[in-house]
């Protein structure tokens, strides 16, 4: 089955600066990767995705890449905000839909 | 209106006792799932319904049953409750196919077990 792995387990990033995640997948017939924010006490909640035929999606400060060949995926944001501070989680989905998930990175942004 | 909504919202029982948790989506998607989230925050799928369908059932100990009466809900019950099942139960909904798109998930439903 697919095995999803996320590093770092913890970011600690200054106000302004950028952050970045780095995920990777086993299993090469997953074609979409969505990317979760997790809020204290929230479920998790989308905040961009992309498919396996695209190699790079941007939305405002957000951007994710997608590397197929390395079943390698990472997620940027630019201009940290103290609000963009949450656990995040990568996933890769099948073609059954099951959505396996990498452990998580909590993000600290210090203002 | 609530996309995703699961009930209870915090649930605190004692070891042995049987216990549900409720879930409904209003989004008309054909695909509903339960996850476990851990104390160390890791999500670990445990069952999906397509179309009150089992397809998903991963390697989940016998207590746990879920249920869907119909497409837009998909119950929980764990019978002969543990320590050990004490975490954060989220229930999530999708579509389902060759173009999977975004799982919504509810507010979760923290379970502790004394």
């Amino acid at each position: 089955g697919e095995n999803v792995e996320q590093h770092p387990s913890t970011l600690s990033v200054q106000e302004g600066d950028s952050a970045v995640i780095k995920c990777t997948y086993s299993d090469s017939a997953s074609n979409y990767f969505p990317w979760y924010k997790q809020e204290l006490g929230k479920g998790p909640q989308l905040i961009i995705d992309i498919r396996s035929n695209v190699g790079e999606k941007k939305d405002q400060r957000i951007a994710v890449t997608l590397n197929k060949t390395a079943k390698h995926f990472s997620l940027h944001i630019t201009e940290t905000q103290p609000e963009d501070s949450a656990v995040y989680f990568c996933a890769a989905t099948d073609s059954w839909g099951k959505l396996q998930f990498g452990a998580g990175t909590q993000v600290v942004v210090t203002p | 209106d609530t996309a995703v909504s699961q009930t209870p919202k915090y649930l605190v029982t004692q070891m042995g006792n049987d216990k549900s948790i409720k879930c409904e989506q209003n989004l008309g998607h054909d695909t509903m799932y339960w996850y476990k989230q851990d104390s160390k925050k890791f999500l670990k799928i445990m069952f999906s319904y397509n179309n009150k369908e089992l397809i998903i059932n991963e390697t989940v100990p016998n207590r746990f049953s879920p249920k869907s009466p119909d497409k837009a809900h998909l119950n929980l019950h764990i019978n002969s409750l543990e320590l050990g099942d004490s975490a954060v139960y989220f229930c999530a909904s999708s579509h389902r196919g060759p173009m999977n798109t975004e799982a919504f998930f509810g507010q979760g439903t923290r379970l502790t077990v004394v």
